[in-house]
């Protein structure tokens, strides 16, 4: 079985601050595949970044980044700088190397304020 | 660049009603998914295509049932409606399993009364 925890359910900063979202995974696949989205107030699932087991490349992306570890079995994304319109809800999510569906994580509600 | 569509955006049915929702694709994306979030909850994969052949199942009642045709696009139907079904469905579509990533659509936000 594969699972997805992001235990923080809610994050509110001020703008500017740093946040960084936690995001630990379970799985037995030796190949297996990991991405994030964010979801706005709007509702739509915004694709933010893909990373498979093979590549535990930490990436940078403007002012979001990530932080892969196998050996924690963790991948948690920061934002930086933090702006008012980051504020959304952001799922983690693992999807097993054969499989077609993702397992989404509970989601972490970020709220930053002006 | 041409994103997942879906449509209807929104919908309001009575309880017991049937529903359809529908989605296209990104163009040259053979597999389509559908996903069910409910309030606050995170998406629950329902049911996918590749090919216009059912790829995997989740969680979808018996009530429900869908389909891909042969130009991709994808067809979710759904039954005596209940008020546990409103929530936000979303389709994705990628490109075979979608080992770089796929793409989802805005949602239709499903409504039961």
């Amino acid at each position: 079985a594969q699972k997805v925890t992001q235990a923080q359910t809610e994050i509110s900063v001020v703008e500017k601050e740093d946040v960084t979202l936690d995001c630990v995974y379970e799985t037995r696949d030796t190949t297996y595949y990991l991405f994030w989205y964010k979801q706005p107030p709007s509702g739509e699932l915004v694709f933010l970044i893909r990373r498979n087991s093979f590549d535990e490349q930490n990436e940078i992306s403007g002012r979001y980044s990530w932080n892969f570890q196998k050996s924690t079995s963790s991948f948690n994304f920061t934002i930086t700088a933090s702006q008012v319109v980051d504020s959304a809800v952001y799922f983690c999510a693992l999807r097993r190397g054969n499989d077609y569906k993702l397992s989404f994580g509970a989601g972490t509600t970020v709220t930053v304020r002006a | 660049a041409a994103g997942v569509i879906q449509s209807p955006r929104h919908l309001i049915k009575e309880k017991r009603e049937t529903a359809t929702l529908k989605c296209y694709p990104i163009p040259r994306h053979d597999t389509v998914y559908w996903y069910q979030q409910g309030p606050g909850q995170d998406p629950q994969f329902l049911i996918s295509f590749y090919e216009k052949m059912q790829s995997d199942k989740g969680s979808i009642p018996d009530r429900f049932s869908a389909q891909q045709f042969s130009d991709y696009h994808s067809e979710l139907n759904m039954s005596s409606l209940e008020l546990g079904d409103s929530a936000l469905y979303f389709c994705a579509s990628s490109s075979g399993t979608g080992n770089y990533g796929y793409t989802f659509g805005s949602g239709t936000r499903l409504t039961v009364v």
